[in-house]
């Protein structure tokens, strides 16, 4: 079946915009996850949400950073004012356990 | 450009060898632990998972092994093949039943 799907897989913005990454999890998939990934290192927790519910968003860096699953299923992440630091690859996870989480190809943001 | 390898420890077997990746743990706490392996461009794809009350778990080709005494965990891939080579990450929950914490990848190199 399909996997995690993320889009767009690239994001070029100016130093000021404000973006908004879209994730797509796999059918029936009731947990989502939000983690943010330095080249190099491994994936850094931002959010989860267990259907429509926010129920952690403690790694989300600062105010600037949202998302929301209204209707439990798609997501979006959303970063206002973005700023250079911002730059990096933004991927979703998704799992129908708590601990079996199905990763996507991710959105590489890049902020000028 | 920066090479991910730049930063990354490294491991290079030869085809047909036996390889075993090592990941130190902090969090006493954690109870689950997960080995994921990242192609170039793509997601982490799961691998293995173990819980803290084994502490050795086979699957194909591969092996987990947990010692909870000095937190460490291990991958042991038999007969490595060129397909095996990737960024491995190991990962733990911390006690929490969602938020993945991922260690210091290890880059597999397999040469022909």
């Amino acid at each position: 079946g399909a996997g995690v799907s993320q889009s767009p897989r690239y994001k070029v913005t100016k130093r000021g915009q404000d973006v908004a990454l879209r994730c797509d999890p796999i059918s029936g998939h009731v947990s989502l996850y939000w983690y943010r990934q330095a080249l190099g290192q491994g994936p850094e927790f931002l959010t989860y949400f267990n259907y429509e519910a926010q129920q952690d968003k403690s790694g989300l860096p600062n105010d600037r950073f949202s998302a929301e699953r209204p209707e439990g299923s798609i997501s979006t992440l959303t970063i206002q004012r973005t700023e250079q630091r911002d730059s990096a690859m933004y991927r979703c996870a998704s799992s129908l356990t708590a601990y079996e989480q199905y990763f996507g190809p991710g959105t590489r943001l890049t902020v000028t | 450009g920066e090479s991910v390898g730049l930063h990354l420890p490294t491991l290079s077997v030869q085809e047909g060898d036996n390889s075993i990746i090592n990941c130190a743990y902090s969090n006493s706490a954690s109870d689950y632990f997960i080995w994921y392996k990242q192609e170039s461009g793509k997601g982490p794809q799961f691998i293995i998972d173990i819980r803290s009350n084994m502490d050795k778990r086979q699957g194909q080709r591969v092996t987990v092994l947990l010692n909870k005494t000095v937190k460490h965990l291990s991958l042991q891939i038999a007969a490595t093949q060129p397909g095996d080579s990737a960024v491995y990450f190991c990962a733990e929950t911390g006690g929490s039943n969602y938020k993945l914490t991922f260690g210091k990848g290890t880059l597999l190199t397999v040469n022909p």
